[in-house]
């Protein structure tokens, strides 16, 4: 299956609560990177954890790796409307040649004003 | 982080035509890279585009079909030749900045093709 699996498919909370996304990967990385991506539109960077770091944060969001259960989750805390949108992991695959990217399926965000 | 422009935003095009896609950066990059989300689908690597060589393509995708150029460190072209409504996606290309294993790579705005 695909390198990259995100669950759940959809999520719908109510603005101001958290929202936890998680990802599973089959291979070994260098490093998962999470995107946002509003109504089919390009993707927005969010951060980038390597394989050696377990936990970052930048702003609301959270974003934890564990390398051994090959999965990563990223929290948006006090969501927002705005924060509507469709989420994905990517991965770097470890001694893979060049930074070719695989994405995970998606997360479809709805967060209800 | 990369300022990355797509042209065209958007198109429409007939079954059996050609559309040549641009991505322009701000600033030199060594690598390059074109993506397809096809609707309501997660994005598929099309090819690696390097400055002064043939882009390599991943599995199922062909140089006759996609054509690219990168005539310089800032711009690369995507052509989708032959089109029919399966091409029918969001283009995307994406820059890695950086020589380590744990560079950011970002992503232009994309180009909406719809083929007829």
């Amino acid at each position: 299956s695909q390198q990259g699996e995100e669950d759940p498919q959809a999520l719908s909370i109510q603005e101001g609560e958290n929202a936890t996304m998680n990802c599973s990967y089959k291979t070994s990385i260098n490093n998962l990177q999470w995107y946002r991506q509003n109504s089919g539109r390009g993707l927005v960077h969010l951060i980038l954890i390597r394989s050696n770091e377990r936990e970052k944060h930048s702003g609301r969001l959270r974003v934890t790796l564990d390398t051994s259960k090959k999965s990563s989750s990223l929290l948006i805390t006090a969501s927002r409307a705005a924060d509507t949108a469709s989420y994905f992991c990517a991965t770097t695959k470890r001694g893979g040649a060049n930074s070719k990217l695989t994405f995970g399926k998606g997360i479809t965000l709805s967060v209800r004003p | 982080s990369a300022v990355i422009s797509q042209k065209p935003s958007r198109d429409i095009c007939q079954r059996g035509t050609s559309l040549t896609i641009q991505c322009q950066v701000d600033s030199q990059v060594t690598m390059m890279f074109w993506y397809r989300q096809q609707p309501g689908q997660s994005l598929t690597l099309i090819a690696t585009a390097n400055q002064g060589s043939e882009a390599t393509y991943e599995s199922g995708f062909v140089i006759d079909k996609f054509p690219i150029s990168r005539p310089n460190l800032t711009f690369s072209t995507l052509t989708v030749s032959n089109m029919s409504p399966e091409d029918s996606s969001i283009y995307l290309c994406s820059v890695d900045r950086g020589t380590s294993q744990y560079n950011e790579q970002f992503f232009g705005p994309g180009t909406r093709l719809t083929v007829l």
